[in-house]
């Protein structure tokens, strides 16, 4: 499968924890999006990177949240201290500068 | 500010009915309109973009500026249609890429 690729599918933590996601984009795409969709709602843009550079983030994330590009190759988003309220689904998207954006399947959060 | 309304949490026709999909948005500068799809267990991926003017599995949709809608029609619903479908917007003037806003989607669902 060449598409965008998103680890782990499914996370389920206690409130407080840390938790790190990955993704790793279709390999010449030099655009990166983060995503959160929650129950019933579209997706609704968290931040973006063009190679390793971090040039938008949504007033959405808040300080807990941190995301990395390192290489402009894969990206990690983590998040601190979670809350009940972090529970989403976790979408990351690519593209090659303005062409199709390709999303990946997604990690799905539970804080319990 | 860009937003985009689907109005429209569900929609079931029977096959062989006609489908419109209701999309609104409002951006004061020129967007990109497109609507994405989401089958059952599938990730997101696009369905078209309106400066394709394209038809895709039978879809069409047109961008009317003076409406600010971006309706999406298909003349002859089939059951294969059936998935959850989302209107998005690019905004030409900003910081972040094609980052999308997304509506909040619409069911379809296509009964034999």
């Amino acid at each position: 499968d060449t598409g965008v690729s998103q680890n782990p599918r499914h996370k389920i933590t206690k409130r407080g924890q840390n938790v790190t996601f990955r993704c790793d984009p279709i390999s010449e795409h030099n655009r990166l999006y983060w995503y959160r969709q929650t129950l019933g709602q579209g997706p609704e843009f968290l931040t973006y990177f063009q190679n390793e550079a971090q040039l938008e983030k949504s007033r959405l994330l808040s300080d807990r949240f941190s995301a990395e590009r390192p290489k402009g190759s894969f990206s990690t988003l983590e998040i601190q201290r979670t809350e009940q309220g972090d529970s989403a689904m976790y979408l990351c998207a690519s593209s090659l500068l303005s062409r199709t954006m390709f999303f990946g399947s997604g990690t799905q959060l539970s804080v319990l | 500010a860009q937003r985009v309304t689907q109005p429209e949490k569900l929609l079931s026709v029977f096959k062989g009915a006609p489908v419109e999909l209701k999309c609104n948005y409002s951006y004061s500068g020129s967007p990109e309109l497109f609507w994405y799809v989401q089958y059952s267990r599938q990730r997101l991926q696009l369905l078209l973009r309106h400066i394709s003017r394209e038809s895709i599995k039978g879809f069409t949709a047109d961008l009317n500026k003076g409406e600010t809608s971006f309706h999406l029609k298909k003349p002859f619903a089939q059951e294969e249609d059936s998935a959850m479908y989302y209107c998005a917007l690019s905004g030409q003037n900003n910081n972040a890429g094609n980052m999308l806003t997304f509506g909040g989607g619409t069911r379809l669902m296509v009964k034999p």
